[in-house]
């Protein structure tokens, strides 16, 4: 029933090292694909975004990679910062549809160690 | 700007009880959007509205949850009876844009716990 997926709950990473998060969607009509950071106590904030017409796109130290076929997007984090660590979720809609809404996963909580 | 503003930031009340949870979208957003999280379910839309008007309530889960926008800096979500499976955290968001716009920005949400 979850049209978007992410399998991971949790991620532990190292600082300076390299996190990666995935999402996995069902619905074929999704063609555009937002990542959305939560801290504690706090709404989600937009983080980044990727169009179907691509399958990539980069800001400073994060990227969106979408494997359409595959029905896949991942996000990584270069180097990763203490500070990154939050729940982050991926997010899907049908841009061409008349409904403007968002379809979100469970989300991952990313801890990233000093 | 104070971003969208979400009132009360906690709210903790007995099965049977009414709940309103009150949202104040940001300054000239026509978008105004109602989500839940839970464990279970992650973060859901229950509704959004464009222009004060709802658009899609098809998240609503039942006919205890109603939602109004009054005006373009106002809204409700209001359970009544709530019940203990309606404790979640209750997100505002808003956003602006005639088309597709990519971001929404989020109140910091409304944990309520139904006792």
């Amino acid at each position: 029933d979850q049209q978007v997926k992410q399998n991971s709950p949790s991620l532990s990473v190292q600082e300076g090292r390299i996190s990666i998060l995935n999402c996995d969607y069902t619905n074929s009509m999704f063609d555009y694909f937002l990542w959305y950071k939560k801290y504690p106590a706090e709404g989600p904030t937009f983080l980044i975004s990727i169009s179907s017409i691509k399958d990539k796109n980069e800001d400073g130290r994060f990227t969106v990679f979408l494997n359409k076929s595959a029905k896949h997007l991942s996000l990584h984090i270069v180097p990763s910062q203490p500070g990154d660590s939050a729940v982050y979720f991926c997010a899907a809609t049908n841009s061409g549809g008349s409904n403007y809404k968002l379809t979100f996963g469970k989300g991952t909580l990313l801890t990233v160690n000093p | 700007d104070a971003g969208v503003i979400q009132s009360p930031r906690h709210e903790v009340t007995e099965m049977g009880q009414e709940v309103t949870l009150r949202c104040k979208p940001i300054s000239g957003h026509d978008y105004l959007f109602w989500y839940r999280q839970t464990m279970m379910r992650g973060l859901e839309l229950l509704i959004y509205f464009n222009n004060n008007v709802p658009i899609d309530d098809s998240g609503m889960p039942e006919d205890r949850f109603s939602a109004k926008m009054p005006n373009a800096s106002f809204s409700t979500l209001k359970i009544q009876p709530s019940e203990p499976r309606d404790s979640a955290v209750y997100f505002c968001a808003s956003s602006f844009g005639t088309f597709f716009s990519d971001e929404q920005f989020f109140g910091p949400g409304t944990r309520l716990t139904v006792l």
